[in-house]
């Protein structure tokens, strides 16, 4: 049981270039979420999904898109890199159901983008 | 907005007590957080605690909760070099009881 996997674990980027950040858990999961880090900032919600086929928007999506073809995996898409996206991206994954343990999110180890 | 604070920094020696703390602003919180980050690593959840409790207890950890002043604690017992990391609190709604809002964080360094 490998939990939350993400890749890759750094990335350097150019300004406008494109890429895709991957996360998938094996812990059958519905819920599926994408934070950034940024210092001083603590995580903030850029996209989530509430099972496959269905995703929506976070506190701060823009630049960011999402999709959920399969209950594993939830890549994250950079359109057109920028430097504001320099940053540390966890993905989380957690269960549909309610109470205590069942709302804990596990987090992945993190991705560290830079866009030059 | 929900809004969840913390200081940035705590020094403490090893032995003794480290008390981080947070505060929020959303009376509608369910759920409150306490998340550990190692460096390199991502975020470990430590312990939670409903909104209907005031305190819960698990093994080191104590968390405090005054509802009535929205303010939330971690008390670490007999603190260890291994409990250096940066602390997250974190609070959920029971509207969206996995739509986190984090504080910043607070850096704990244990001193030998």
């Amino acid at each position: 049981n490998a939990g939350v996997t993400q890749t890759p674990k750094f990335q350097v980027l150019k300004t406008g270039q494109s890429m895709t950040l991957q996360c998938a858990q094996d812990m059958n999961h519905e819920y599926m979420s994408w934070y950034r880090q940024d210092p001083g900032m603590g995580l903030r919600l850029i996209h989530y999904s509430v099972g496959a086929g269905i995703t929506d928007q976070g506190e701060v999506p823009n630049g960011y898109n999402v999709s959920r073809s399969t209950t594993e995996d939830f890549p994250l898409r950079l359109l057109s890199a920028a430097p504001s996206q320099t940053s540390v991206y966890f993905c989380a994954s957690s269960s549909q159901e309610t109470g205590g343990d069942a709302d804990t999110q596990y987090f992945g180890p993190g991705t560290r983008l830079t866009v030059l | 907005g929900e809004d969840v604070e913390q200081s940035l920094f705590l020094s403490v020696r090893e032995g003794d007590s480290s008390v981080i703390n947070c505060t929020y602003t959303d009376s509608s919180s369910t759920y409150l957080y306490w998340y550990k980050q190692e460096p390199g690593a991502g975020l470990q959840l430590l312990t939670y605690i409903f909104s209907n409790m005031d305190m819960k207890q698990d093994q080191r950890l104590t968390v405090l909760l005054n509802k009535k002043d929205k303010h939330l604690s971690l008390r670490i017992a007999d603190t260890q070099t291994g409990d250096s990391a940066i602390y997250f609190c974190a609070e959920s709604d029971s509207g969206s009881a996995r739509q986190l809002t984090f504080g910043s964080g607070t850096q704990l360094t244990v001193l030998p």
